[in-house]
């Protein structure tokens, strides 16, 4: 059972460069999104979709893309990284929907990036 | 807007101390989610409890028992004769999304280091 899968797990970038964070899930949930972890800030919503073809802006969406072109697949696009995005990203994804589903979020195993 | 405060950055305590982790939170609506979430030394985010706001039972898992108060906007956390194994940080978040699982806020954590 892979649950939430994200690659890579670590990744160095030089500024301007762009790349895709990848992330899988296999438990057909409908809802999916991507937070980003920095020290003493706890976790910050960039983007999310509540299902395939939905997105919609988080938090902190700045300087990221997304798109949801099935229900198991939510790539994170960075356009041209700088060093303010150096970070832990996660993904995550839940059944979403009704409330009456006792569904938690469950999270990836994150990716750490460093833009130089 | 929501909001989550954990006032305790760092806390250390002793095997076999008792020790609550406190959580407060803002939130306008009436129906909302408070979470738990754990991240030990290896990174990965761990689900430990979701609440929803209708339901002021306090809960207990073992070591683990859960406060919430309505009036007072907490959700703190207990965690019985403390093990070393229970160092990690230990995220709190709301949520007012109707899946209750969606667009979650988190708090900025409260590192535990429980020393043998």
């Amino acid at each position: 059972n892979a649950g939430v899968t994200q690659t890579p797990k670590f990744q160095v970038l030089k500024t301007g460069q762009s790349m895709t964070l990848q992330c899988a899930q296999d438990m057909n949930h409908e809802y999916m999104s991507w937070y980003r972890q920095d020290p003493g800030m706890g976790l910050r919503l960039i983007h999310y979709s509540v299902g395939a073809g939905i997105t919609d802006q988080g938090e902190v969406p700045n300087g990221y893309n997304v798109s949801r072109s099935t229900t198991e697949d939510f790539p994170l696009r960075l356009l041209s990284a700088a060093p303010s995005q150096t970070s832990v990203y996660f993904c995550a994804s839940s059944l979403g929907g009704d409330s009456a589903s006792n569904s938690p979020l469950h999270f990836g195993n994150g990716t750490r990036l460093t833009v130089t | 807007a929501q909001k989550v405060t954990q006032a305790q950055t760092e806390i250390s305590v002793v095997e076999k101390e008792d020790v609550t982790l406190d959580c407060v939170y803002e939130t306008r609506d009436t129906t909302y989610y408070l979470f738990w979430y754990k991240q030990p030394p290896s990174g990965e985010l761990v689900f430990l409890i979701r609440r929803n706001s209708f339901d002021e039972q306090n809960e207990i898992s073992g070591r683990y028992s859960w406060n919430f108060q309505k009036s007072t906007s907490s959700f703190n956390f207990t965690i019985t004769a403390s093990q070393v194994v229970d160092s990690a940080v230990y995220f709190c978040a709301l949520s007012e999304a109707q899946g209750g699982s969606e667009k979650l806020v988190f708090g900025k954590g409260t590192k535990l280091t429980v020393n043998p």
